[in-house]
C-alpha cells in the first residue's frame, strides 16, 4: 500500500534562519508530489507540485523553493525563514490517475 | 478566476442529517473531492465525484451538479466525532486541485 512520510511534525524556527521539509512516498512510483500551506481557518494553497524528478512549478511567489532529487522525495527549503511562513504545511502525492490526493501528517512551522 | 465557495461554519445536532454545500467556477473540471480534516491533522478522503449523481458511502454521501457547479456533502446520524472542517477541491484542467477554505462543522449533544 502507498504511504507517504512527512518530517518533522512540528517545528518552531527564528525569523532569518534556514528551514527543510522532507517528504518520502512508499509504494508508488512516479508520483506527482505537492507541497501545500494552510493558514489557520484557511483552505489549502498550493505552493510547488512536481510531475517528475527535477520536475517543480512554483504556484506562489515566495522566499521557499522545492527540489525533487528522486522520484519519491519532495523537499520544501527557505534561506531564510519570515515571521509570514508561519503556517500548517502538507505534502501530498497524487497518481497520473488522480482519483484521491493522500498527504502527509503535516508540519506545523512557528517562526518566531 | 477559479473559486471555490463553502458556508465557513455549521452547527448541527448528534443524531441528526446535516448537508454542507460547494459552488465552483473553475477552469475547467476534472472531478470533485471531499475531505475531513480534524484539527491540526492533514486532510483525509472522503469522496470523489465526476459524473453527475450521488455517491454513497457509509453515512456519508456525495453529490454532483457539474451544470451547476454545485456539490453537496451529507453526512447522516451525526457523532460527536464528525466535528471537523470539510473541505471540497475541484480538479481542474491542469489537474490541480482547487480548494475551498472549509466548512467547519460543530456538532452538539
Amino acid at each position: 500500500s502507498q504511504t507517504i512520510h512527512q518530517w518533522p511534525a512540528t517545528l518552531v524556527q527564528p525569523v532569518g534562519s534556514p528551514l527543510s521539509l522532507e517528504c518520502t512516498v512508499e509504494g508508488t512510483s512516479n508520483p506527482n508530489l505537492y507541497w501545500y500551506r494552510q493558514a489557520a481557518g484557511r483552505g489549502l494553497q498550493l505552493l510547488f507540485y512536481s510531475v517528475g524528478i527535477g520536475q517543480i512549478s512554483s504556484e506562489v511567489p515566495q522566499n521557499l523553493s522545492a527540489s525533487r532529487p528522486q522520484d519519491r522525495q519532495f523537499i520544501l527549503s527557505s534561506k531564510k525563514l519570515l515571521l509570514s511562513d508561519s503556517g500548517f504545511y502538507l505534502c501530498a502525492w497524487g497518481g497520473r490517475e488522480y482519483t484521491e490526493a493522500f498527504f502527509g501528517q503535516g508540519t506545523r512551522l512557528t517562526v518566531v | 478566476g477559479q473559486n471555490i465557495d463553502q458556508p465557513t461554519e455549521m452547527t448541527a445536532t448528534e443524531g441528526a442529517i446535516v448537508q454542507i454545500n460547494c459552488t465552483y467556477q473553475t477552469s475547467g473540471f476534472n472531478g470533485l473531492f471531499w475531505y475531513q480534516q480534524h484539527a491540526g491533522e492533514a486532510p483525509t478522503f472522503l469522496s470523489y465525484n465526476v459524473l453527475d449523481g450521488l455517491e454513497e458511502k457509509g453515512r456519508f454521501s456525495s453529490f454532483l451538479s457539474r451544470s451547476k457547479g454545485y456539490s453537496y456533502l451529507l453526512l447522516k446520524e451525526l457523532q460527536m466525532k464528525d466535528s471537523a472542517s470539510y473541505l471540497c477541491a475541484v480538479l481542474d484542467s491542469n489537474y490541480q486541485l482547487i480548494w475551498g477554505a472549509g466548512t467547519k462543522l460543530i456538532i452538539k449533544p
